[in-house]
C-alpha cells in the first residue's frame, strides 16, 4: 500500500466551478500536510500547508484535513483556465522526509 | 513564501560528458535540500536527500556515482549527471527545506537536462 494515494484524473470543470481535490494516507503520524500546483515543465509551487487537522483558507483556495479518516483535501472556488495545472498532495512526519501523491491533472475550461 | 532558484533551466549535452546542476536557496539557510527526477506526466521520484556538510543520502536504485551531490553550503547544492547517457534526459527538481514552525520544502524551477 502506498503512503498516499492520490486520483490522477484527468479533471475537467468549466470555469467558475468548484474544484475538489482529494488524498488518502496511510501513516496516521503525518502531521504536516502541503499542497503543491504544478504547471507544465515548471517545478511545483506551494499553495497551502496545514499543520495536524483542521482547515486553512487562502483566497480561493481551502485545505481541509481530517486526521481521523486520514483524508486531505483542497477546494479551489470560482475556478479560473489559469488553475489548469497538476495538483501534488505532500505530508510528512516531521519535516525531514516528504512523501507526494502522484498528482491529480485538472483543466479548467474557459 | 522561500525563494529556491536552480540553474540551468536547460541543457542539452553530448553522450559521456557530465553535467552540474544548481540548487540555491536565496532567502534561507537550507540545511537539507532534495533532489528529484520527473518523467512526463509521471510524479516526482526521489533521488536522493542532501545535507549540509555531509554525504548526501540516495534512494535505492539511484547510483550514487552517476549522480553526484554535493552540498557544501547552507544555500548551495549541486547534482552532478557524470557519463551523461541518452536515458538519462529528464525533468529534474531541487527541493530545499525551510527549518521552523513551517517545517515544509520549497521547489526550484527546475531543469531539464537531454542528452544527445
Amino acid at each position: 500500500q502506498k503512503e498516499v494515494e492520490q486520483d490522477p484524473g484527468p479533471l475537467s470543470v468549466p470555469e467558475g466551478a468548484i474544484v475538489s481535490l482529494n488524498c488518502t494516507y496511510s501513516n496516521s503520524a503525518f502531521q504536516y500536510f502541503m499542497w503543491y500546483r504544478q504547471y507544465s515543465r515548471k517545478g511545483p509551487e506551494l499553495l497551502m500547508y496545514t499543520y495536524s487537522s483542521g482547515n486553512k483558507e487562502d483566497g480561493r483556495f481551502t485545505a481541509q484535513v481530517d486526521k481521523s479518516s486520514k483524508y486531505i483535501s483542497l477546494f479551489i472556488r470560482d475556478s479560473q483556465p489559469s488553475d489548469s495545472a497538476t495538483y501534488l498532495c505532500a505530508m510528512s512526519v516531521a519535516g525531514n522526509q516528504f512523501y507526494f501523491g502522484t498528482g491529480t491533472s485538472l483543466t479548467v475550461i474557459p | 513564501g522561500a525563494v529556491v532558484s536552480q540553474h540551468p533551466s536547460r541543457v542539452i549535452c553530448k553522450s559521456g560528458t557530465s553535467v552540474k546542476i544548481e540548487c540555491r536557496s536565496l532567502d534561507f539557510q537550507a540545511t537539507t535540500m532534495f533532489w528529484y527526477r520527473q518523467f512526463p506526466k509521471q510524479s516526482l521520484m526521489l533521488m536522493a536527500t542532501s545535507n549540509e556538510g555531509s554525504k548526501a543520502t540516495y534512494e535505492q536504485g539511484v547510483e550514487k556515482d552517476k549522480f553526484l551531490i554535493n552540498h557544501a553550503s547552507l544555500t548551495l547544492s549541486t547534482l552532478t549527471v557524470t557519463s551523461a547517457h541518452p536515458e538519462d534526459s529528464s525533468f529534474y527538481i531541487c527541493s530545499a527545506r525551510v527549518r521552523g514552525p513551517g517545517n515544509t520544502i520549497y521547489f526550484g524551477e527546475g531543469s531539464w537536462l537531454t542528452v544527445v
